[in-house]
């Protein structure tokens, strides 16, 4: 099946600095979706982004299907943005495959 | 924005007991999904239903787990007698028809409930 890594496993930041989350996956993939998991363990949708780029306000994603890997981008990072972020995959069936997900610490 | 909602938030149960968790998914929305993360570790696919019919399930889901759609809101994820490690949040998603949208399956989540077995 289909593998989902994401990199780097922890991240810690300053307010307001920028970071880049990378998810590589190891086949073709009709799905992708990344998604923010808030430290009630709550996901929230970010981006359903198999293909190309999208951005919603200071975050933005970009997925390069032909090269496997997508890319989600915070800038001017908040505490808020703390949490797991989590990259998840479908190949046409009906599940999503999760990556370990980047563990996000953003320090006032 | 319509949301997929999730009963109760947190369940404590003894080990041995059968455990109903509800949802209610996002009301257009024909595919529903059972999703699973041990405190941690990363999220595991349980079961997809569709059609009033289970369309795919993991090695996880297992004669002790069961899904029903009851009536035309509500879907449920049963287990049956609970083991030490059932304790997980669990996640129910839905996703409207690709036929409408043009997209494969694109999944909604719920805030999970999070079960607990001693």
């Amino acid at each position: 099946g289909i593998q989902v890594e994401q990199s780097p496993p922890d991240l810690i930041l300053q307010e307001g600095a920028n970071s880049t989350l990378r998810c590589n996956f190891s086949d073709s993939v009709n799905n992708l979706q990344w998604f923010h998991q808030n430290p009630w363990g709550q996901l929230i949708n970010l981006f359903y982004i198999p293909s190309g780029t999208k951005q919603n306000g200071r975050l933005s994603a970009t997925t390069v299907a032909t090269e496997r890997y997508s890319l989600l981008y915070i800038s001017s990072s908040q505490t808020t943005d703390s949490g797991v972020y989590f990259c998840a995959v479908g190949d046409g069936n009906y599940q999503l495959i999760w990556g370990a997900g980047t563990k996000l610490i953003i320090k006032p | 924005e319509p949301e997929v909602t999730q009963t109760p938030s947190h369940q404590v149960t003894q080990m041995g007991q059968e455990v109903i968790l509800r949802c209610v998914p996002i009301s257009n929305h024909l595919y529903f999904y059972w999703y699973r993360q041990i405190l941690g570790q990363k999220v595991e696919f349980l079961v997809s239903f569709y059609n009033n019919e289970i369309s795919e399930k993991s090695e996880i889901f297992d004669d002790q787990f069961s899904v029903e759609r009851p009536d035309g809101s509500n879907f449920t994820l049963k287990i049956r007698s609970t083991k030490l490690e059932d304790s997980a949040m669990y996640f129910c998603a839905s996703s409207p028809s690709p036929l409408t949208t043009g997209l494969p399956y694109t999944q909604y989540f719920g805030p999970g409930t999070r079960l607990t077995v001693l």
